[in-house]
This record gives C-alpha cells, sequence and structure tokens, in this order.
C-alpha cells in the first residue's frame, strides 16, 4: 500500500518561498508507470492542481502558478518536492501530495493527509 | 481553462438514489475520476474512467458519462456516504491538464 507523507513550514510570510517535500513510501518512486503532483484546497473551498512530474523530472504546472512553482524529484529518497515563490494570503491552503498511475488518467489513487500552510507576517 | 461544473448541495434519504451531476462542454470525450472528501480527510478515489471503481470501494457507487454532463450515483444511500464530491478530468487540450469540479456536498438526512 502507497503512502504519501508532506512535511515542511506551516507558516509562510508574504513574499517569501514557500517548500514542502513529499516522501513515499511502500513503493518506488522510479516507477515507469507512477506520475506524482501537488493538490491544494483553500480553506472551506474546492481542489486546485498545482504541479505535477515524473520520476525522470518530465514535469507539468497548472498556467496561473507557472511563473512561482517548481516541482522537483530526489530519487534517492524516495521523494519530491514543491517550492513556490512571492507566496500571498490567496497561497494559504492545505497542500496534498498525490500519486496515481500514466499521467493519472486512471485517477489519483493515493494521497497524502494534507498539510496546512498559512501565508502570514 | 476546462469547466466543470457541479451543483453545491444535494440531499438523499437514507437508503434512497444520490445523483451527482458534473457538467462540461462535450465531457462524455473525457475520461471522469470521482472523489469522496469527509471532513478533515483526504480525498478518495470512489470512481475512475467515467464508471469503473478501485479496489474496495462498494458497488453502491457507480458511474457514467456521455454529452455534457457525467453523473455519479450512489445507490441505497447510508449515512457514512455524507460528504463532498468532486469530479476531475485530465484536459489535454489546455495546459491546465487536471481540471476539478466545483464539488458537491452530499446530504444525508
Amino acid at each position: 500500500q502507497l503512502q504519501l507523507q508532506e512535511s515542511g513550514p506551516g507558516l509562510v510570510k508574504p513574499s517569501e518561498t514557500l517548500s514542502l517535500t513529499c516522501t513515499v513510501s511502500g513503493g518506488s518512486i522510479t516507477s515507469d508507470t507512477s506520475y506524482w503532483g501537488w493538490i491544494r484546497q483553500p480553506p472551506g473551498k474546492g481542489l486546485e492542481w498545482v504541479a505535477s512530474v515524473y520520476h525522470n523530472g518530465n514535469s507539468h504546472y497548472n498556467p496561473s502558478l507557472k511563473s512561482r512553482v517548481i516541482i522537483s524529484v530526489d530519487t534517492s529518497k524516495n521523494q519530491f518536492s514543491l517550492k513556490m515563490s512571492s507566496v500571498t494570503a490567496a497561497d494559504t491552503a492545505l497542500y496534498y501530495c498525490a500519486g496515481g498511475k500514466y499521467n493519472w488518467n486512471y485517477g489519483i489513487d493515493s494521497w497524502g493527509q494534507g498539510t496546512l500552510v498559512t501565508v502570514s507576517s | 481553462s476546462y469547466v466543470l461544473t457541479q451543483p453545491p448541495s444535494v440531499s438523499v434519504a437514507p437508503g434512497q438514489t444520490a445523483r451527482v451531476s458534473c457538467g462540461g462542454t462535450d465531457i462524455g470525450d473525457h475520461g471522469v475520476h470521482w472523489y469522496q472528501q469527509k471532513p478533515g480527510q483526504a480525498p478518495v478515489l470512489v470512481v475512475y474512467d467515467d464508471s469503473d471503481r478501485p479496489s474496495g470501494i462498494p458497488e453502491r457507487f457507480s458511474g457514467s458519462n456521455s454529452g455534457n454532463t457525467a453523473t455519479l450515483t450512489i445507490s441505497r444511500v447510508e449515512a457514512g456516504d455524507e460528504a463532498d464530491y468532486y469530479c476531475q478530468v485530465w484536459d489535454t487540450s489546455s495546459d491546465h491538464l487536471y481540471v476539478f469540479g466545483t464539488g458537491t456536498k452530499v446530504t444525508v438526512l
């Protein structure tokens, strides 16, 4: 059973960079079929795709966030990470790391428990 | 980018059938996935590729997709089915690849 666990600061100041890491256990991040990513949910609101990546680094970004976001993979640690620069209060959200197969063509079947990131001075 | 519209809420009595719609232009041409999210929990995939169920999901959950509307059907609704439900598609026609619906709160009366 694949397990995903987010880690990172829960509080980030405006204009600074948000950094989150997802640790994958119960399976290898280098599986050819697996596709990893981040999805966020502002308090009381719906789900929004942020970015996603294959283990070889081939990545995709939400166009509305692309200029501020980088997603990367560390195969040696079985982890993938998210960096979001120039954050504002609008980036306050529960951030989920997630996984699935084949560009999530069969849905997102693995989710972390989520980590709340608050942007505030 | 592609827009998926869901009703904000659906109410259903225990034992009855709940239907949650997801509207989008030619959504029938996309594979639709459905997620259940209970308060304080991460989403769970309940239907993928329009009508398939992951292992462990009860047969009471089913899906269909045609034209401009996809539908999640929950038969013989139980109190434990009360949750938010989101549809999602993979839109290869734009850079915004993964689109979620607006979400529907299913309330069991």
